[in-house]
Parts: C-alpha cells; structure tokens; sequence
C-alpha cells in the first residue's frame, strides 16, 4: 500500500515561515490535500489539488508537489496556526484503492 | 451549507458491532459525492476507514476491510457505518465526511462531521 511520510513536528517563530513535508513514491503524480486540526476539533481542509485553496483559507496557506515531495507552506506564521496537519491523497496503484493520509505533523509555534 | 452529524452510542463492548450513522443537511445524498468515515485513536493520526457513493459503490481500507460495512440510506440523506468484532483497538473518534473531487482518484473532504467518540470497553 501507498505510505505518506511526515515529520512528527516542525516548529517556527512567530512571523517567519513553516515548510512541512509529505514524502510518497512519484507523489508528484498524484493530487495531494492537506488538513488542519486543531485540539478537539475536527480536521480542516487547508489545501486541495496540491495547492488550491478552499474559500475562507489566507492566502498564507500555499501548497507544492513534485518529485517524491510534497510542501505545505505557511508564510507570517500566527500563534493561531499551532495545530497538527495532514497530508492525503487517493492511491489508485493497487489492487485496493482508496484514501491515504501522512501520520500528521505539530506545528508549534515558539 | 452542508452539514454532517454523526450519531451513535459511545460505548461498545469487545466482539461487539459498532454501529453510527452520519445525518446529511443541505444538500441531498442522491445528488452525487461520495461519503466516508474516517476514524482517530486517542493521541494519533487519521485512518480513513472507507467511502461509499450515492449509488451504494464502495471502497473500504483493506486492513479492516473484513469487518467494515458502509451503506446508503438516500430516503432519510444519511449513511452509516458497521465496524464488527471491535477490540480496545478500536477506540476512537470517529468522523464522516463528503469526498469532492473533481475526476476519480482526487478526491478530498471538503466537509467534516464533529466526530463522535467511540469507547470499546466491557
């Protein structure tokens, strides 16, 4: 099955920029969607098609996919974007297809 | 504005089945998209557990595929999912969802329930 790699956490000052990762084989292939969840809330879509952003999302949210990498990028970052987001995609190269999400990454803002 | 509310007892015993259902508003389940269920253990990250389309076609992750059961109920716009056989594994929060996507193989959910917490406990 298809597995998306994150880092378990990425930490940035207030006001600069956090870069997080989402590693697949060829991901640059496939269409990549990001999410933000906050504690105790359910997730929300930030990013789509790689870097499409849903209405009500700043455009401080941008997104990248190439390679064996894709980038969720946050520019200004605001003590409010402290969250844990995912990384899915849909794998449709095996017998089985379906949703696939990354582990998750903490952005802790210092 | 579409909403999703998922529902269902909080509790479950070991072997048990687990049983929710995810009410649909503001828009109408025969209308197309697909729904699913996604699930969180305490602590840890999402699990897509499967989707279904208005139709009643589904796709199911294959490491529970054995015991998921996803269905359609377009005259009362909701689905529902089965999980059989539940251990402690099976703790979690369980979230639906609709699935956008604008050509097969990218979709993405676009609109989330609240979630509901599932305990498997004697």
């Amino acid at each position: 099955s298809y597995v998306l790699t994150q880092p378990p956490s990425v930490s940035v000052a207030p006001g600069k920029t956090a870069r997080i990762t989402c590693g697949g084989n060829n991901i640059g292939s496939k269409s990549v969607h990001w999410y933000q969840q906050k504690p105790g809330q359910a997730p929300v879509l930030v990013i789509y098609y790689d870097s499409d952003r849903p209405s009500g999302i700043p455009e401080r949210f941008s997104g990248s996919n190439s390679g064996n990498t894709a980038t969720l990028t946050i520019s200004r970052v605001e003590a409010g974007d402290e969250a844990d987001y995912y990384c899915q995609v849909w794998d449709s190269s095996s017998d089985h297809p379906g949703v696939v999400f990354g582990g998750g990454t903490k952005l802790t803002v210092l | 504005q579409v909403q999703l509310q998922e529902s269902g007892p909080g509790l479950v015993k070991p072997s048990e089945t687990l049983s929710l259902t995810c009410a649909v508003s503001g828009y109408s389940i025969s209308s197309g998209y697909y729904w699913g269920w996604i699930r969180q253990p305490p602590g840890k990250g999402l699990e897509w557990i499967g989707s279904i389309y208005h139709s009643g076609s589904t796709y199911y992750n294959p490491s529970l595929k054995s015991r998921v059961t996803i269905s359609v109920d377009t005259s009362k716009n909701q689905f529902s999912l089965k999980l059989s056989s539940v251990t402690a594994a099976d703790t979690a929060v369980y979230y639906c969802a609709r699935e956008s996507g604008a050509a097969a193989g990218t979709n993405y959910m676009d609109v989330w329930g609240k979630g509901t917490t599932v305990t498997v406990s004697s």
